[in-house]
């Protein structure tokens, strides 16, 4: 079974600064893929960034990139130019091939981030 | 507009009482998924479906029965609702690794 840990519950950063979240996760699947998706109040889950791990270089979305060591099992998300709107919870998700044709999302328990004017 | 849609949106059941929430996508994908979020848990697999016609269990299936008939919809069954179901739920599809979209959720009470 695979296991996925935000060791930051809450974090803050300014408006404009850069502030990073982290991920790990454990498994001894070889194929699978790896997500940070948004959550902001409205409650909706938003897609932010995703890594296939067969993928060395590290994905990048605008001001979304990540930090991506398949070695370390960790996936971390940097947020650059932090704005207002990026106000949300933050959850980092992994997605493995389970061997019957199925993907099914395994997801940490979320960091909070709130970015202060 | 293309996505998911759930419904309803908000549900206050009493203890025992059985109902449906509804889940289709217009997507044409294989996956789809039912998730309960709790208060710093996550979200937590419920059932999910490869296919018309496959479902199978997640990580918290008591209580609850899915089906498949058809690409578009996945309904999410509860059976006799308790109060440790009280949650919100989202219903999720995806093609085959390229990221899943997701629901608006339904926020479920049950007094």
């Amino acid at each position: 079974a695979q296991t996925v840990t935000q060791s930051q519950p809450e974090m803050s950063v300014q408006e404009a600064e850069t502030v990073t979240l982290s991920c790990t996760y454990d498994t001894s699947e070889n194929n699978y893929y790896l997500f940070w998706y948004k959550q902001p109040p409205s409650r909706q889950m938003i897609l932010v960034i995703r890594q296939e791990a067969y993928k060395q270089q590290n994905a990048t979305e605008n001001r979304f990139s990540v930090n991506f060591q398949k070695a370390a099992k960790s996936f971390s998300l940097k947020i650059s130019d932090s704005q207002l709107g990026d106000t949300a919870m933050y959850f980092c998700a992994f997605d493995a091939y389970s061997g019957a044709g199925s993907y099914q999302l395994t997801f940490g328990k979320g960091t909070k981030l709130s970015v202060i004017p | 507009n293309a996505g998911v849609t759930q419904t309803p949106k908000f549900q206050v059941l009493k203890t025992g009482q059985s109902m449906t929430l509804q889940c289709a996508q217009d997507m044409n994908h294989e996956y789809m998924s039912w998730y309960r979020q709790d208060p710093g848990m996550g979200l937590r697999l419920i059932h999910y479906s490869v296919g018309a016609g496959i479902t199978d269990q997640g990580e918290v299936p008591n209580g609850y029965n899915v089906s498949r008939s058809t690409t578009e919809d996945f309904p999410l069954r509860l059976l006799s609702a308790a109060p440790s179901q009280t949650s919100v739920y989202f219903c999720a599809s995806s093609y085959s690794g390229t990221g899943y979209t997701f629901g608006s959720g339904t926020r479920l009470t049950v007094v």
